[in-house]
Order: structure tokens, then C-alpha cells, then sequence
């Protein structure tokens, strides 16, 4: 089994609906992040958690919410799916700074 | 705040021939640096990080990188390319535990390179 698990791995969905991706994993760590990639505009982060508890928005957060319902969960919702937000999204868990991430391998998502 | 600069979206090699992905990047911090590719379809593979240390690392595949404090660089370098090195590359800055900007990555926006037969 992958150390992160991302499902599904491609979806397409209608404007206005809501939708939740998942993400999972094993490694043990606390520290999890949503990232959305687009062509030219690489990596952008939308949530971080650094536990239960502990959730912060990053800097594309509008429009997304999250919620990490153990350590080894963290679901990105979007409340009202929008053109705008079809991308590619990536569920990456870290254990600390100097390791870097573990990325899952993400969630193609198109909104029509 | 961090930011990170990856010069030219798109770089084409010849088979055999000399790999270099330009990044520069912006800390207020003694940076880690970070190097990793994405093959079609695929998720981020981690190639080579700098955290402390020997400035010159080296990575998987025959990748190494020099962090170069003086010209906030930390260039991606593969002598002799080969097929298999087609895929898009992002080179990401973070900081130490506490550090300002730390706890997550800022990713520059990538470079596709091509390899030609």
C-alpha cells in the first residue's frame, strides 16, 4: 500500500456541487497539506495541519475547506464546486522540516 | 517570507547531453532546499535536498544540486541525460522548525524538460 492514498483519483463534477477529496496515510505523521497544481503556476498550498486540532489556511484557502478527522486523515472539501477549481490536487504529509514531503498521488478533479 | 524562481518553464536536451534546471530562491532564513520531479500521471518523488552541510548533494537517478549561499542557488545538474529523464521538475524552499516560513514548502512553478533522441 502506498505511504499516502488519495481517492479518487480522478473525478469530474458539475458547478455548484459539493465535493470532498480524501486523503490518507501511514507514515505516522502529523504534519499534513493540500496543495492544487496548475500548468504554469506550479505548486500552491491551500491547507495545513499539524494535527486534530491544529488546522491553518494557506495562501489559495478561499472557496476550500478541511477537515482532519484523525492523524491520518485530512479530506479537503470544496462547498460549491467552480470552473475555476478544476486542477490537480496533492495530499503530501511531512514529519518534519528538513525531510520534506511524502506526497500522495493526487486527485485529478475537472468541475463542468 | 520564501519564494522560489525556476528560469525557463521548458528546457530541451539532446540524449547524452549535459542537464542543468536553473533555481533561485528568496529566505530570511538559512534555507532547505529541495529538488523533485513528477513523471506524466504521477505524483512528487523527492530527487535531493540540501538541509545543512556539504553544499554539493547528490540525488537519485545521477542528479546532484550545489547550494551556492552567495548567489541564492541551488541548480539541478545531470551530466549525460537520458530518456527516461523526461518529466517536470520543481524546486521547493523551506526553513528550520520555528524558523520564519517554516512548517511548509513554497514550490517554484516547475520546469518540463524534454530529452531528444
Amino acid at each position: 500500500d502506498a505511504d499516502v492514498t488519495q481517492t479518487p483519483r480522478n473525478r469530474i463534477t458539475k458547478t455548484g456541487k459539493r465535493i470532498m477529496l480524501e486523503c490518507s496515510q501511514t507514515k505516522g505523521h502529523d504534519r499534513m497539506y493540500w496543495y492544487r497544481q496548475d500548468p504554469g503556476l506550479g505548486l500552491r498550498l491551500i491547507y495545513y495541519s499539524f494535527d486534530v486540532k491544529d488546522i491553518n489556511k494557506g495562501e489559495i484557502s478561499d472557496g476550500y475547506s478541511v477537515s482532519r478527522q484523525a492523524q491520518a486523515k485530512f479530506s479537503l472539501s470544496l462547498e460549491s464546486a467552480i470552473p475555476n477549481q478544476t486542477a490537480l490536487y496533492f495530499c503530501a504529509t511531512s514529519e518534519k522540516g528538513s525531510d520534506g514531503y511524502t506526497f500522495g498521488s493526487g486527485t485529478r478533479l475537472t468541475v463542468v | 517570507a520564501q519564494s522560489v524562481t525556476q528560469l525557463g518553464s521548458h528546457v530541451s536536451v539532446s540524449e547524452g547531453a549535459l542537464v542543468l534546471l536553473r533555481c533561485n530562491y528568496s529566505s530570511s532564513v538559512p534555507p532547505y532546499l529541495f529538488w523533485y520531479v513528477q513523471y506524466p500521471n504521477q505524483g512528487l518523488q523527492l530527487l535531493l535536498k540540501y538541509t545543512t552541510g556539504a553544499t554539493l548533494v547528490k540525488g537519485i537517478n545521477g542528479f546532484e544540486a550545489e547550494f551556492k549561499k552567495s548567489e541564492t542557488s541551488f541548480h539541478l545538474t545531470k551530466p549525460s541525460a537520458h530518456m527516461s529523464d523526461a518529466a517536470e521538475y520543481f524546486c521547493a524552499v523551506g526553513a528550520p522548525d520555528s524558523g520564519a516560513g517554516s512548517y511548509q514548502l513554497t514550490f517554484g512553478k516547475g520546469t518540463k524538460l524534454s530529452v531528444i533522441p
